[in-house]
């Protein structure tokens, strides 16, 4: 029972630097979501998607792109790493909202920008 | 605009007592969906409840219950007999019916002691 699972757990970039943090699902979501986690205030949406080949904005977007090329997988991109990108990352998935589940969230990636 | 806001950040109580967490959130939807997840300290999260908007009753599972008052907008969540596997971060979380995004308050911070 793999659910959501994040690659890599563990992460410490330089300035400028890009990387790609992989989600994948086994559930046959059709929603996914990354979120940051930062002290004290919660956890905030980056971006999220409805579909294969769809993506949207979420509240903190800037910075970060993504991609659904595959239902099961959902790929947040950093090209050009920042301090202020210093967080704890977590993708989740849900079934489409009719189905009036709960999300499931992955392991979380920490992520350290130097 | 949808905020949930959950006002203590740190909740610190002996074993066996009972502890109950606080939830106030603002929507102007009248259907919406709540929920309660715990981040035990290995950092994954974990759902605990769901409550549709339609439904008011307060129901008890285990030592988990919940008190959702419409009318002052609150979603209470208590544990009862805490142990020290409680310790956690505890989110409040609601979710539009038109759309699938978590908007997540700040979380709760809960220390069981032995």
């Amino acid at each position: 029972n793999a659910g959501v699972t994040q690659t890599p757990k563990f992460r410490v970039l330089k300035t400028g630097q890009s990387m790609t943090l992989l989600c994948a699902q086994d559930m046959n979501h059709e929603y996914m979501y990354w979120y940051r986690q930062d002290p004290g205030m919660g956890l905030r949406l980056i971006h999220y998607s409805v579909g294969e080949g769809t993506t949207a904005k979420g509240e903190v977007p800037d910075g970060y792109n993504v991609s659904r090329l595959k239902k099961q997988n959902f790929l947040l991109g950093l090209e050009s790493a920042a301090p202020s990108q210093t967080s704890v990352y977590f993708c989740a998935s849900s079934y489409h909202l009719d189905y009036n589940t709960e999300a499931f969230f992955g392991q979380g990636t920490r992520l350290t920008v130097v | 605009a949808q905020k949930v806001t959950q006002a203590q950040t740190e909740i610190s109580v002996v074993e066996k007592e009972d502890v109950t967490l606080d939830c106030v959130y603002e929507t102007r939807d009248t259907t919406y969906y709540l929920f309660w997840y715990k981040q035990p300290p290995s950092g994954e999260l974990v759902f605990l409840i769901r409550r549709n908007s339609f439904d008011e009753q307060n129901e008890i599972s285990g030592r988990y219950s919940w008190n959702f008052q419409k009318s002052t907008s609150s979603f209470n969540f208590t544990i009862t007999a805490s142990q020290v596997v409680d310790s956690a971060v505890y989110f409040c979380a609601l979710r539009r019916a038109a759309g699938n995004k978590l908007t997540f308050g700040g979380g709760t911070r809960v220390l069981v002691k032995p």
